[in-house]
């Protein structure tokens, strides 16, 4: 596609349901981050992935957060339990190869209550 | 640990003024630096984006410099417009896996 799409755009969640949020990179784009936006602040990293490849989680907060890319295209990002502190913007980006800069998609505003 | 920063947070300027928004990073290991623009509620739309062999890059009233050893860029903005009111962060790539570190954002206002 033209750009990285992500869905759904909004997303409100019960405390503690489960919720999944897909990414849908630009074709051909080999890497794939997942950022975490809370208000006021700038997106912090949570996961990368080069195809199917999960090479770095280490910003993932808790072992409720799971991410994957099956087949090296569209990942999900799914929250396990949700809690309030879990309610930001999620933003994906997906990138040619390393060097040459990321674009990003709208992101999903998920809201915890 | 690669630490982005950008001061101030907020800026508010009359329309026509042209300004600077400043970003600094600790670490000058970077692949590059990207400036990006925010509007509420939307994501990050890249407004330059420069390699870390390059000095500046211009895009329309746009300018924005790289000054990695002293781990510096700043993004020029020239005759500013009310429509330019949105929130800039700069972000730079480093690392085996290319992982981007943002500063928090500076949110600018253009007052008609």
């Amino acid at each position: 596609g033209a750009g990285v799409s992500q869905s759904p755009r909004y997303k409100v969640a019960k405390r503690g349901q489960d919720v999944a949020l897909r990414c849908d990179p630009i074709s051909g784009h080999v890497s794939l981050f997942w950022y975490q936006q809370a208000l006021g602040q700038g997106p912090e990293f949570l996961t990368y992935f080069q195809n199917e490849a999960q090479l770095d989680k280490s910003g993932l907060p808790s072992d409720r957060f799971f991410a994957e890319r099956p087949e090296g295209s569209v990942s999900t990002l799914k929250i396990q339990r949700t809690q309030q502190e879990d309610s930001a913007v999620y933003l994906c980006a997906s990138s040619t190869r390393t060097g040459f800069g990321y674009t990003f998609g709208s992101g999903t505003r998920l809201t915890v209550v | 640990k690669q630490e982005v920063t950008q001061i101030p947070a907020a800026l508010s300027v009359p329309e026509g003024e042209n300004l600077v928004l400043n970003c600094s990073f600790t670490d000058s290991a970077i692949y590059n630096l990207q400036w990006f623009r925010q509007d509420p509620g939307k994501g990050l739309t890249s407004l330059l984006l420069i390699q870390s062999s390059q000095r500046e890059q211009t895009s329309g009233r746009l300018n924005a410099s790289l000054d990695k050893s002293s781990g510096r860029s700043t993004l020029y903005i020239a005759a500013s417009q009310p429509g330019d009111s949105a929130t800039y962060l700069c972000a730079v790539e480093t690392g085996a896996n290319s992982k981007l570190t943002f500063g928090k954002g500076i949110t600018l206002s253009v007052r008609p």
